[in-house]
């Protein structure tokens, strides 16, 4: 099984700041099979970037993916309102397909 | 419109059993592979169970593997998940999402509750 490590586990920041969340995995993960998710309260998880750095249809272009290997990161260039949420990496090369545990990023 | 609608969740006592569905609508249901995630109350995301698009196979995350059943009805346009013996861990709101095929998760429906009692 593929572990993925997230971190921070919580990040406080401010509008308008800029966001770096990693996601560390227990092997190699091809880039192809890496995925990334936003989880605001009360919704179901939505799609951000999949593929290590391509975003999901509507997602803005201040939310961008890279990384190779084992290490993965997904930047938030300039953060709105409606960025404070939790985010999941997935790698879904292999069964089980694992998320990360989740990082907070919350208004400071 | 692309939709997923999961249902039957509810309040249900230990060792029982409960089946949710989830209703596709807006994509060809036929060709997509499905999966069951599920999220413990104040947890992280867990996957559950993965059917192919044909429903020719199925692969099941250990802490639910031979109790839990998933399944797809094509002509229906609906996934379902068989729960039995139902632990009180297994405590959550459960997702069904779609996969095109070695893809990431990319439709997700609302979650249902399921709160296993002992």
């Amino acid at each position: 099984e593929i572990v993925l490590t997230q971190s921070p586990g919580t990040l406080s920041l401010s509008p308008g700041e800029r966001g770096t969340l990693s996601c560390r995995a227990s092997q190699s993960v091809s880039s192809t099979y890496l995925a990334w998710y936003q989880q605001r309260p009360g919704q179901a998880p939505r799609l951000l970037i999949y593929g290590t750095s391509r975003r999901a249809t509507g997602i803005p272009d201040r939310f961008s993916g890279s990384g190779s290997g084992t290490d993965f990161t997904l930047t938030i260039s300039r953060l709105e309102p409606e960025d404070f949420a939790v985010y999941y990496c997935q790698q879904y090369v292999a069964s089980p397909w694992t998320f990360g545990q989740g990082t907070k990023v919350e208004i400071k | 419109q692309v939709h997923l609608v999961e249902s039957g969740g509810g309040v249900v006592q230990s060792e029982r059993s409960l089946r949710l569905s989830c209703a596709a609508s807006g994509f060809n249901f036929r060709i997509s592979g499905m999966h069951w995630v599920r999220q413990a109350p104040g947890k992280g995301l867990e996957w559950v169970a993965v059917i192919w698009a044909d429903g020719s196979k199925t692969i099941y995350a250990d802490p639910v593997k031979g109790r839990f059943t998933i399944s797809k009805d094509n002509s229906e346009n609906t996934l379902y998940l068989q729960m039995n013996s139902l632990r009180v861990e297994d405590t959550a709101v459960y997702y069904c999402a779609r996969d095109q095929g070695g893809a990431p998760f990319d439709i997700w429906g609302q979650g249902t509750m399921v709160t296993v009692s002992s």
